[in-house]
């Protein structure tokens, strides 16, 4: 049972450069979020799905675009990536509605230099 | 803006001391909250969720935690470290929303000597 898998684990980039990360789930779960960690400042949504088909802006959207490609994949790209953007980023997934936990990836490591 | 602090970022315990890591959530409302694990090199997991109910949640590998309303507090505890735990952790709330997006706290680092 994979879960919530990611590619790539890890990625350097130079400045400018663009890329995609892609996301996929195999829990049939119909919300898709992605995350950004950075030291001491815990974990930020980027963007996230509720439902295929939708998607919306997070705490975090600049510099950030996503597809809700189907209900299993989400990605997230860099257009031009900044040094900024140097971080560990997580796709997690859940069931709709209120009372439901996240299951998270295994993270990209993306270093931009 | 709704928020998630911890109020200890680094912890460092000798092994089988007791664990207390603190959690306190902004929103008023009904929330759920969460604590996750990130083992060094490893994705998040579950510790242990608190819906609704009795507000002390017991999770897995011996970890328990309370809610408490009035102090909008849920602090993470376990009575015996072990060199194992050594991981961050982070709280995580449900915030107002129903759409599953977690605000997260800042984490807390947590290094159990042997």
């Amino acid at each position: 049972n994979a879960g919530v898998t990611q590619t790539p684990k890890f990625q350097v980039l130079k400045t400018g450069q663009s890329m995609t990360l892609q996301c996929a789930q195999d829990m049939n779960h119909n919300s898709m979020y992605w995350y950004r960690q950075d030291p001491g400042m815990g974990l930020r949504l980027i963007y996230y799905s509720a439902s295929e088909g939708t998607t919306d802006k997070g705490e975090v959207p600049n510099g950030y675009n996503v597809s809700r490609l189907n209900k299993r994949e989400f990605s997230l790209r860099l257009e031009s990536a900044a040094p900024s953007q140097t971080s560990v980023y997580f796709c997690a997934s859940n069931t709709q509605g209120r009372n439901t936990e996240a299951f998270f990836g295994q993270g990209t490591r993306l270093t931009v230099v | 803006a709704q928020s998630v602090s911890q109020h200890n970022h680094h912890v460092i315990l000798s092994e089988a001391a007791s664990l207390e890591l603190g959690c306190n959530y902004s929103y008023g409302g009904t929330v759920n909250l969460f604590w996750y694990v990130q083992y060094p090199g490893q994705h998040l997991q579950l510790l242990l969720k608190y819906f609704s109910g009795d507000p002390l949640v017991k999770g897995i590998k011996g970890f328990e935690a309370e809610f408490i309303k009035s102090k909008f507090s849920f602090n993470l505890r376990k009575p015996s470290v072990q060199w194992s735990d050594t991981a961050e952790y982070f709280c995580a709330s449900s915030g107002s929303s129903n759409t599953g997006k977690l605000i997260f706290g800042q984490g807390t680092t947590l290094q159990v000597k042997p």
